[in-house]
Order: structure tokens, then C-alpha cells, then sequence
């Protein structure tokens, strides 16, 4: 199995620039999680969707983040525009069954600089 | 609010030189607590996951025990491919119910 798949692995870019990152969740999970890696805040969720539907969102910082799931096997974490204060490290996780009892699998995740 | 503490920040051992991570958490109800695994540039790797007060489990060197207010990851002849750092996470009943991660234990273990 390959695992969480998440593209690029890094991306720099400059503040007011569109960054949209991707991920490819493990075959057959139904639950894929969105998650900001910071050395001040640690590992926080942003979104968690279950069977493709957005289910909690509570953790998404502001309207310029949306992240949609298309279908199973794909989802995608956009920000627009983008500020320095988005600069961080961000993981794709999936799960097998629903909600959040179930062990994640976490992506290689994507480190994001904003200049 | 929910809360997850990790102690100590970083931890240096000397390779077979047993000690133990602390994860305290502060929560109405626990569904569950998880460690995870994290190495450089790598995103968590999954080790345990704890149900009630009074379980453990094992993997090689690691042990995990939990009671109701707190987990230890206790590390038992330690080496150096041990070295990352160490996240524990708590499952809380009630509310959201997303997992609450702490700021993890960055180990260093010296040949």
C-alpha cells in the first residue's frame, strides 16, 4: 500500500498567491483529516471528512481556507489569499471507518512557506 | 477546553538508558488516547492507542500505560533509531470529539 500521498512536498510562495495542496487518501478509508503542524500551536485539525462530506470544519482559521473531496480517492486544501502566518507544515491523515476513534494514517505532509 | 500537556520538551538518553514520557491531559471524558511517532520531515507514524485507566501495551522497547489523568511512554534500553519525537493525543467524549494533540517529547538518543 502507498499510503497517504500528498503533493508538493513543499511550496513557497508570496503573500496574496493562491496555494491549493493535495491529497490522495489510502484506498478503501472512508475518513480524511486535515491537519496545521506549527511549533507554537502543535498539530491542530482543520477539517475531517467522512464518505467525501465535510463533517467538522470548526477548526478551518478563516474564509480563506476551503478545502473540498470531490471523491474518494482525492481532496484538496486551498488558500486564498495566502498571509505569512499560514507558514507551516500540513498533513493529510486518513482512517478507516467514521470519526475519530479509528487510527489515522498520517500523509508526509507538505511544509509551506509564505513569503 | 480539552487540553494536552507533554513533558519533558526534549529528553537526551544514552543509548540503553531507560526513562519515561509523560502525557497529562485534561478532558470531561476519554474516549481514547493515542502516541504517535513523528521523525524529521515525516508526518506521525501510529504506535498505541489507550482505552482505560489501568491499560498498557507494548512494542519492542516501548510501553504505553495509562491512567485517569495521565499516559507514560516508558522507553526500555533505548537506541538511537528510537530518536524522534514522541506526540500523544486524547480522544474526547463529548463536544467535537476531535483529537487533541500535545507539542510532543523531541528524544535524542546518544550512541
Amino acid at each position: 500500500d502507498a499510503g497517504v500521498i500528498q503533493s508538493p512536498r513543499h511550496e513557497v510562495t508570496e503573500m496574496g498567491q493562491e496555494v491549493t495542496l493535495r491529497c490522495k487518501p489510502i484506498s478503501g478509508h472512508n475518513s480524511l483529516f486535515w491537519y496545521r503542524q506549527t511549533m507554537m500551536r502543535g498539530l491542530e485539525l482543520l477539517i475531517y471528512f467522512n464518505n467525501n462530506v465535510p463533517i467538522d470544519d470548526s477548526g478551518m482559521p478563516e474564509d480563506r481556507f476551503s478545502a473540498k473531496m470531490p471523491n474518494a480517492s482525492f481532496s484538496t486544501l486551498k488558500i486564498q489569499p495566502s498571509e505569512p502566518r499560514d507558514s507551516a507544515v500540513y498533513f493529510c491523515a486518513s482512517s478507516l471507518v467514521t470519526g475519530y476513534t479509528d487510527t489515522q494514517y498520517f500523509g508526509p505532509g507538505t511544509r509551506l512557506t509564505v513569503l | 477546553e480539552d487540553q494536552v500537556t507533554q513533558s519533558p520538551e526534549a529528553l537526551r538518553l544514552q543509548e540503553g538508558e531507560s526513562s519515561s514520557l509523560n502525557c497529562s491531559y485534561t478532558v470531561s471524558g476519554l474516549r481514547g488516547l493515542f502516541w504517535y511517532r513523528q521523525d524529521p520531515g515525516k508526518g506521525p507514524e501510529f504506535l498505541f492507542t489507550l482505552y482505560s485507566a489501568g491499560e498498557e501495551k507494548e512494542k519492542e522497547r516501548l510501553k504505553a500505560t495509562l491512567t485517569k489523568k495521565e499516559s507514560f511512554l516508558h522507553i526500555t534500553a533505548p537506541k538511537p533509531e528510537d530518536s524522534a519525537t514522541y506526540l500523544c493525543a486524547v480522544h474526547p467524549a463529548g463536544g467535537s470529539e476531535k483529537l487533541v494533540f500535545g507539542k510532543g517529547t523531541k528524544l535524542t538518543v546518544n550512541p
